[in-house]
């Protein structure tokens, strides 16, 4: 079974540009995270995905949103992209009611 | 807040012994703990987990323990080999709202020395 893909898996962008990430989950898996990891912070949870319902939020700004479709691929989209904002955003499925998440190889986003 | 400490931050061990990483975690409804590999330039790969119903969890080299009264889990690797060197993160996690809450530990940083 094919896992996590994530696209692209690179990405340059200057500030105030929007970007926006892709996640195609494993085959079956309904529920998509999203999280941010850099260097001093670590893993921050973003926001969880399920049924094309926002299931769950962390504590980022109103600029990072997502969307998950029919098919439970999920895009993640941030808006007026700011220095800070330089991270590997890794995207994580997980079967319903499966406590067990699996990891895409993550976008390394980095904002000039 | 919740929180996981994750305990050494880094770690250098040569190859052949064996390595031990703790994480303490805060929440007392978190029930399961997965340990994660990342290796560089790659996502975080799960190698193994642990329920809060069971004490310890052995695969091949690697195996994890979980002391619910203390709040700690650890991760045992034996007879290491280059290719474990790597980025470890432990998480805690529970249920709510029929989601799951991860938290992460900061992670350690694995050297085997050859």
């Amino acid at each position: 079974k094919a896992g996590v893909t994530q696209t692209p898996r690179y990405l340059i962008k200057t500030r105030g540009q929007q970007v926006t990430l892709s996640c195609s989950p494993i085959s079956g898996h309904r529920s998509v995270s999203w999280y941010q990891q850099t260097p001093g912070q670590g893993l921050q949870f973003l926001f969880e995905y399920f049924s094309e319902t926002q299931r769950n939020k962390g504590n980022f700004p109103g600029r990072f949103s997502g969307r998950q479709f029919s098919n439970s691929r999920s895009e993640m989209n941030v808006s007026t992209l700011e220095l800070g904002d330089s991270a590997l955003y890794l995207c994580a499925s997980s079967l319903s009611n499966q406590e067990t998440q699996y990891f895409g190889p993550g976008t390394r986003l980095l904002v000039l | 807040g919740e929180n996981v400490e994750q305990h050494p931050s880094t770690l250098s061990v040569q190859e052949g012994d064996s390595a031990v990483i703790k994480c303490t975690y805060s929440d007392s409804a978190s029930n399961y703990f997965p340990w994660y590999k990342q290796e560089l330039g790659k996502g975080p790969q799960l190698i193994i987990d642990i329920r809060s119903n069971v004490g310890e969890k052995k695969d091949q080299r690697i195996a994890v323990t979980l002391n619910k009264t203390a709040k700690h889990f650890s991760l045992h690797i034996t007879e290491t080999q280059p290719e474990d060197s790597a980025v470890y993160f432990c998480a805690a996690v529970r249920g709510f709202s029929g989601t799951y809450k991860y938290i992460f530990g900061t992670g350690t940083r694995l050297k085997v020395l050859a």
